[in-house]
């Protein structure tokens, strides 16, 4: 069985405090690793595929890397309007569908 | 850009009622999925479905059905809504395997 853990559960950053997000991750093999963002009381917005180790995908202030355990979501100088769930979702090629795994999410709050 | 919309944004019903949640993507994909988000739970997967007329069950499927009459409509109905299924309902599409899920913005259902 696929399983996605996250951590922290939540995080409180200063303005421009640099941090680090991860997401470990059991399956039995990866087709790919996403990552999401979500606002309270909205759907989750799509912001990076990973699909080998290796990998890094950069958006703005974010990075995500990927090794075969776990994955990071890098968060640079961060502002206020980056507040928000984080989520870590992966594909395994066993399932043969479409499907994902979600873990229960990063909460980060970065006040001014 | 990927658009899917979610019929209403808050839903109020009692119990017993059925239920109709409407989902719509306009970019033509093949699998759409539906979740529930509940607190300390994460997003866990109720039904998708890959093609028209085609369905498979997910993790929670118990008290739930679906229709996908075209293509780019997918329905979830909760046959007599109960409250225990009070949740946050997103629904999802996706291109095919290996690629992202894009998300609507959510139906709060209450059920009292």
């Amino acid at each position: 069985e696929d399983q996605v853990t996250q951590s922290p559960e939540a995080l409180r950053l200063q303005e421009g405090e640099s941090s680090s997000l991860n997401c470990s991750y059991t399956v039995s093999g990866l087709r790919g690793l996403f990552w999401y963002r979500q606002d309270p009381g909205k759907g989750p917005e799509f912001l990076f595929t990973l699909y080998s180790a290796g990998e890094e995908k950069e958006k703005e202030r974010l990075k995500a890397t990927l090794t075969k355990k776990e994955s990071f979501l890098h968060i640079t100088a961060p502002k206020p309007e980056d507040s928000a769930t984080y989520l870590c979702a992966v594909q395994d090629y066993g399932s043969g569908y479409s499907t994902l795994t979600f873990g229960k999410g990063t909460m980060l709050l970065v006040s001014p | 850009d990927v658009k899917v919309t979610q019929s209403s944004r808050y839903l109020v019903k009692r119990t017993g009622e059925k239920v109709f949640l409407e989902c719509v993507q306009d970019m033509d994909h093949e699998n759409m999925f539906w979740y529930r988000q509940d607190p300390g739970l994460g997003l866990r997967l109720i039904y998708f479905s890959y093609d028209v007329k085609m369905k498979e069950k997910g993790d929670i499927p118990e008290g739930y059905s679906v229709s996908r009459e075209k293509k780019e409509r997918f329905s979830l109905i909760l046959e007599s809504a109960s409250t225990n299924q009070t949740s946050m309902y997103l629904c999802a599409s996706s291109l095919g395997t290996g690629n992202e899920q894009y998300f609507g913005p959510g139906t709060r259902l209450t059920v009292t």
